[in-house]
């Protein structure tokens, strides 16, 4: 099956600096890509949606310019939380489709545990 | 408006005994419904989809789930459980705007 990793798997960082996550689909070219915010005992929460060579959709709520995510190959996404401050620690998932159709398989990566501390 | 629930936040089961998770949906349309299991250290792996047809669907893993839509569930079941199932469980809902919703999940202790 199709993989997708993360890079790195956790990062601890001090409050106000700026921490990159990295996504790369493995084994195939992924025209979408998604990146989540888990909490503790919830469920994922979609933070934006990107594709490929265009600017990322954010999601109601989510900050654009803290959440910075670019896309610039077909094979990796990364998500910058700029400034990052404690209540942005989370588990951040990244997520990598084959295309844009309604029910088509999302493959995910591992997730990344982002600590500020 | 659109949601998913997961009724159970964890459960436990004998190994051996079989095993049924949860799921209701709210949706105004045909939805497309998903189950992931998700280990830690791993990424959310897909079990088995339904998007139309057979309400019956048969995924990895022995698991099998049935989307009834009278109900608005679509349950996951499994008939004889190994501690390698052990994990936590997402019921997730396409709603065609490439949008997916994720229930809460259901955490599942295995007992031996």
């Amino acid at each position: 099956g199709a993989v997708v990793s993360q890079h790195p798997s956790r990062v601890i960082c001090k409050s106000g600096t700026s921490v990159k996550i990295e996504c790369r689909s493995l084994d195939f070219q992924a025209t979408t890509m998604f990146w989540y915010r888990q909490f503790p005992k919830k469920s994922l929460m979609l933070m934006a949606t990107s594709n490929e060579g265009s600017k990322a959709t954010y999601e109601q709520g989510v900050e654009k310019d803290k959440f910075l995510i670019n896309h610039a190959s077909l094979t990796l996404s990364t998500l910058t939380v700029t400034s990052a401050h404690p209540e942005d620690s989370s588990f951040y998932i990244c997520s990598a489709s084959l295309g844009q159709l309604p029910g088509n398989e999302q493959f995910f990566g591992p997730g990344t545990r982002l600590t500020v501390l | 408006a659109q949601s998913v629930t997961q009724p159970d936040i964890h459960i436990t089961v004998s190994e051996g005994a079989s095993l049924e998770l949860r799921c209701n949906y709210s949706y105004g349309a045909t939805p497309y419904l998903f189950w992931y299991v998700q280990s830690p250290g791993q990424g959310l792996q897909l079990l088995l989809k339904y998007f139309s047809g057979d309400t019956l669907v048969q995924g990895i893993k022995g698991f099998e789930a049935e989307f009834k839509r009278s109900q608005s569930s679509f349950n996951l079941r499994k008939p004889s459980v190994h501690w390698s199932d052990a994990a936590e469980y997402f019921c997730a809902l396409d709603t065609g705007g490439f949008k997916t919703i994720f229930g809460a999940g259901t955490r599942l202790f295995v007992k031996a």
